[in-house]
């Protein structure tokens, strides 16, 4: 089955910096990759998604960049506040027999310092 | 986009018991899943619901302990039986709505299990 890695696992940013997450997956056959935030004691929300037929995507401070080749995508955030401090997951997603499996990484947590 | 709600949201149970979760989701959806994620780790897929039919689960878990049912497009449950301490965790529904041609994927809020 396909193998999320997702680096670092914990992540500390001065306010106004950058913050990059990276993630790797295993199977070419995944082709739509979502990033999750997920503030403490709540749900993943999706901030931004990236599929297989586009190299990067940008969404105001946001972007996310997919290397199909290297199999692995990354999340950039652009100068950092401290809302968005929170635990970021990548994911990765494969059809199966008709059905849609996601792969979660292992989650990256942020912490913005002001 | 897609509104998922959850109840109960919490719930403290004995060892032995078993709990029924329900997730309703406000818009026709293609497919609903039921995670588990423990505090501070990532998000487990426990199964794919499938609407009429038995659900479809993942390695390392099981109908006998995780019944689920979704009788139509928006409405699922989960059922955690005998529950154990280990059960403790909490539990998340989710949806994939199609919007704009494409499908996005949405959570619950989750419902905070502990078992004593």
């Amino acid at each position: 089955g396909e193998n999320v890695e997702q680096h670092p696992s914990t992540l500390s940013v001065q306010e106004g910096d950058s913050a990059v997450i990276k993630c790797t997956y295993s199977d070419s056959a995944s082709n739509y990759f979502p990033w999750y935030k997920q503030e403490l004691g709540k749900r993943p929300q999706l901030i931004i998604d990236i599929r297989s037929n586009v190299g990067e995507k940008k969404d105001q401070r946001i972007a996310v960049t997919l290397n199909k080749t290297a199999k692995h995508f990354s999340l950039h955030i652009t100068e950092t506040q401290p809302e968005d401090s929170a635990v970021y997951f990548c994911a990765a997603t494969i059809d199966s027999g008709g059905y849609q499996k996601v792969t979660f990484g292992t989650g990256t947590k942020l912490q913005v310092i002001p | 986009s897609a509104v998922i709600s959850q109840k109960p949201s919490r719930d403290i149970c004995q060892r032995g018991t078993s709990l029924t979760i329900q997730c309703q989701v406000d818009s026709q959806v293609t497919m609903m899943f039921w995670y588990r994620q423990q505090p501070g780790q990532s998000l487990t897929l426990i199964a794919t619901a499938n609407q009429g039919s038995e659900a479809t689960y993942e390695s390392g878990f099981v109908i006998d302990k995780f019944p689920i049912s979704r009788p139509n497009l928006t409405f699922s449950t989960l059922t955690v039986s005998n529950m154990s301490p280990e059960d403790s965790s909490i539990y998340l529904c989710s949806a994939l709505a199609i919007g704009l041609g494409q499908e996005t994927q949405y959570f619950g809020p989750g419902t905070r299990l502990l078992v004593l």
